[in-house]
This record gives C-alpha cells, sequence and structure tokens, in this order.
C-alpha cells in the first residue's frame, strides 16, 4: 500500500511564474490537507479539500489555490510567486469522518529565484 | 481557532537520560492532540495521539505522552533518550475529527552520546 506520494521533490521557479504541486493520498483517505514549512518552522496550514471542493482555509492570500479531483488526488496552484514562497510543501491526507492521524509525503522543497 | 505552543526551540538530553518535549494547546472544543518527528528534508511521521479515554498516551519509538487538561498541556516523553531519537518534534491540535491540524513551532531535541 502506497503511503502518500508527492511530486515533484525539488523545484526551482523565477519570482512571477506560477507552480502546480501533486498530491496523491493513502488508499482509503479521502482528505487533503496542504501545509507551507519555511527554514526553521512549523507547518502552516494552507488548506484542506475534501468531497472535490475547500473546506477550510488558513491565512493565505488568493494566489494560493488548489483542487482535488474524483480519485482524491490533489494539486495545490500558487500564482505570482515571491521569494518568500520558497518553502517545503507538505501534503497529509485523512479520513474527515474519522478522527485519526493525517499521513504525510515527504514534501516538495520550492525555491523561488 | 485552535493554537499549539512548544516553548522550548531546543531541548539536549545526554543518551540513557528521561526526556520530555513539552507542549501546551488552546482550543475552544474538545482537543485532539497529536505529537510527530521529522528528520531532515522529509516529511512528518506520526509518532502518538490523544483522542479520549485515558490521559497517558504510549506510542512509536518508546515515546508517550501525558494529557493533562487543566494546565491545557500534552507534553512528550521518553524514559531513556537514544541519539537516534534527535530530531524536529511537533506538536499539533484540532478541534473536531478529520479537521485541519495546527502546529507548533516545533522543537529540536540533541541527544548526546
Amino acid at each position: 500500500d502506497a503511503g502518500v506520494t508527492q511530486s515533484p521533490t525539488h523545484l526551482i521557479k523565477t519570482r512571477g511564474q506560477q507552480v502546480t504541486l501533486r498530491c496523491s493520498p493513502k488508499s482509503g483517505h479521502d482528505t487533503v490537507s496542504w501545509y507551507q514549512q519555511a527554514l526553521g518552522q512549523g507547518p502552516q496550514f494552507i488548506f484542506q479539500y475534501y468531497e472535490e471542493e475547500e473546506r477550510q482555509r488558513g491565512n493565505f492570500p488568493d494566489r494560493f489555490s488548489g483542487h482535488q479531483y474524483p480519485n482524491y488526488s490533489s494539486e495545490l496552484n500558487v500564482n505570482a510567486l515571491l521569494l518568500g514562497d520558497s518553502a517545503l510543501y507538505l501534503c497529509a491526507t485523512g479520513h474527515r469522518q474519522e478522527n485519526t492521524e493525517a499521513f504525510f509525503g515527504q514534501g516538495t522543497r520550492l525555491t523561488v529565484v | 481557532a485552535q493554537s499549539v505552543a512548544q516553548p522550548e526551540d531546543q531541548v539536549n538530553v545526554a543518551e540513557g537520560n528521561p526526556l520530555t518535549v513539552k507542549c501546551t494547546y488552546s482550543v475552544s472544543g474538545n482537543p485532539y492532540l497529536f505529537w510527530y518527528v521529522q528528520y531532515p528534508n522529509r516529511g512528518l511521521q506520526f509518532l502518538l495521539k490523544y483522542i479520549t479515554g485515558d490521559n497517558l498516551v504510549k506510542g512509536s519509538y518508546g515515546f508517550e505522552a501525558e494529557f493533562n487538561k487543566s494546565q491545557t498541556s500534552f507534553h512528550l516523553k521518553k524514559p531513556s533518550a537514544l541519539v537516534s531519537d534527535s530530531a524536529l518534534y511537533f506538536c499539533a491540535v484540532r478541534d473536531a475529527p478529520g479537521g485541519d491540524m495546527r502546529f507548533g513551532a516545533g522543537t529540536r531535541l540533541t541527544v548526546k552520546p
């Protein structure tokens, strides 16, 4: 059983560009949450998707958007990249109706130059 | 909104000694509490959780944590530290099953031989 997989593992983009990050959930999971982890900090909640809709959102600008597909996989899109968007982006998946732990992917390291 | 505080950026212990990593939380309803560990350039690995029941919960790799409702704390403990326990530890809280998790800033644990 594959766990949570994220792609790509590393990415370098230029300021002003757009980026798409992808996440495939652990088998049986129906929610996908995205987190931004800047160097030396804890993960900051971006948003959560369930049933193809954004259900909760953290304190991030509209430049950050997402999507969830019928197979529960998800994308995180960031437009008009800023240098400060450089971070490790983590995907976590779980069950919406259950109080179980979230499973994390290895993350995508985004560097904006 | 729920939040977590980890008051210590760094904890240093000698191998074989007991360790404690502190966490306090704030949540409007029932707290659901989690501990995760992160190794360099990796995602987060689940250690243990408190949902309900016994205040002392046991998790992976010999770790345990004590839930204290009156002090709103959920400290991580291990009776005998190993050098391999050296990593970044995060406490997290959610206020509803399947909802988003909010993380602390993390505590770097260093175990010296």
